[in-house]
């Protein structure tokens, strides 16, 4: 059965710090991997995507690695900012197109 | 600027009620999904469509349809709601992406917060 776990489940933080949440994912086969952010009380929305040549992407002070062969994936925040105070979730795409979606890490960003 | 709404932020429905909740999009997009978003269970997919007409099961599909008389309208009825269903709702729609990307990204709308009293 695909699967997509994430860690940790909650994080807190003090601005400015930086910080790196996971995702290990079991899909086969792969096909791409997301990684998106959503905001209380609205949809999620696309921060990056990796293909399974690609292991490293970045999104302004955001930046995502995937290691194909471990299967594992991560997020890295750096200068933290109190508008990053988000669940972040990692969608895994399989080859025919079926999606499994991570439970979410909510992030929170104190001053 | 890419747009997907839905018809209500909010909704309070009784018990046995019928319920239409209706997703629009204005990308021309072929896909659309219909998820909902429960606290520790992250989102699970209910229906979703690759084109007019055109209805897949997602993992949840109990308790619930669908239709798509429209490229841009995808509707999920619930056709006697039960306290169960009361849930955060999300539409979302994506193209059709190539072999080598994979599935395209999905853009969501901002939900629907549905009680079932």
């Amino acid at each position: 059965k695909n699967q997509v776990e994430q860690s940790p489940q909650s994080l807190i933080i003090l601005e400015g710090k930086n910080c790196t949440l996971q995702c290990n994912y079991t899909v086969s086969p792969f096909s791409n991997l997301r990684w998106y952010k959503q905001d209380t009380g609205r949809g999620p929305v696309s921060l990056t995507i990796m293909t399974f040549s690609e292991n490293t992407k970045s999104n302004g002070r955001y930046t995502a690695t995937l290691d194909a062969d471990t299967k594992q994936s991560s997020l890295h925040i750096t200068a933290s900012q109190l508008s990053d105070s988000a669940s972040y979730i990692c969608v895994v795409s399989a080859g025919a197109g079926k999606s499994t979606f991570g439970d979410g890490t909510t992030l929170t960003v104190k001053p | 600027d890419v747009k997907v709404t839905q018809s209500s932020r909010y909704l309070v429905k009784r018990t046995g009620e019928k319920v239409f909740l209706e997703c629009v999009q204005d990308m021309d997009h072929e896909n659309m999904f219909w998820y909902r978003q429960d606290p520790g269970l992250g989102l699970r997919l209910i229906y979703f469509s690759y084109d007019v007409k055109m209805k897949e099961k997602g993992d949840i599909p109990e308790g619930y349809s669908v239709s798509r008389e429209k490229k841009e309208r995808f509707s999920l009825i619930l056709e006697s709601a039960s306290t169960n269903q009361t849930s955060m709702y999300l539409c979302a729609s994506s193209r059709t992406s190539g072999r080598v990307q994979g599935p395209g990204e999905q853009f969501f709308g901002p939900g629907t917060r549905l009680t079932v009293l």
